[in-house]
């Protein structure tokens, strides 16, 4: 059973565009939500996490958006750049269970396009 | 600092043949992880320890075994390897204070079983 759902698969932008990746969780559990982005050969990085108590979290030009009644929150990177073209990773934990687990979703491949 | 360090980088093996896949993080942290990827697949836990002294199974256990060696080192051991253990394996380490769960990956090994 998949617990974090992540949409697109792959993602084409242009630069300048904005990029938004989607995904949704199920288990209500769930208190920390990072993103990570992978370049290819390497491993994936953290790059921007958020807790249910905030409904967005901006850094430099990336946004997550948090929708605890949905279920839902989405990744958001503005003025797209040709280095931004990466595979994105969703993820969510719950913290009380104690092992600091992470479920990632099935990642975005993300393409901009100069 | 290195941060997370894992060999080899690549790997072939014929089927039925074992061999550990060694992960060391110089960043004394408590939690380590062993993750495989597979295209559209994600990352998927396979085993993790949550402090020196612990393991636990994660989603994909069958086919493996860990040792946490000590606080620094964690092995993942692969007895009669299969093709459907043919996947990217990677590592990685977490502190456990301040509630960080920041999940710090190192590059992968790419391994392939024929």
């Amino acid at each position: 059973q998949q617990q974090v759902k992540q949409s697109p698969q792959s993602l084409i932008v242009q630069k300048g565009g904005i990029s938004i990746i989607n995904c949704a969780y199920e288990n209500t559990a769930f208190d920390y939500f990072p993103w990570y982005q992978q370049f290819p050969g390497k491993g994936p990085a953290l790059l921007i996490a958020i807790r249910p108590d905030v409904s967005e979290k901006k850094e430099g030009r990336f946004t997550i958006s948090f929708n605890k009644s949905a279920k839902q929150f989405s990744l958001h990177i503005m003025d797209s750049q040709p280095g931004d073209s990466a595979t994105y990773f969703c993820a969510a934990s719950n913290s009380g269970a104690g092992s600091y687990q992470l479920t990632f979703g099935k990642g975005t491949k993300l393409s901009v396009i100069p | 600092n290195a941060g997370v360090t894992q060999t080899p980088k690549f790997q072939v093996l014929k089927t039925g043949q074992s061999m550990t896949l060694q992960c060391a993080q110089d960043m004394n942290h408590n939690s380590m992880y062993w993750y495989r990827q597979d295209p559209g697949m994600g990352l998927r836990l396979i085993y993790y320890s949550a402090s020196e002294g612990t393991t636990d199974k994660g989603e994909v256990p069958n086919g493996y075994n860990v040792s946490r060696l000590n606080k620094r080192e964690f092995s993942l051991r692969l007895e009669s390897a299969a093709p459907s253990q043919t996947s990217v394996y990677f590592c990685a380490s977490s502190a456990r204070q301040k509630a960080l769960y920041e999940q710090y990956f190192g590059p992968g090994t790419r391994l392939t079983v024929t």
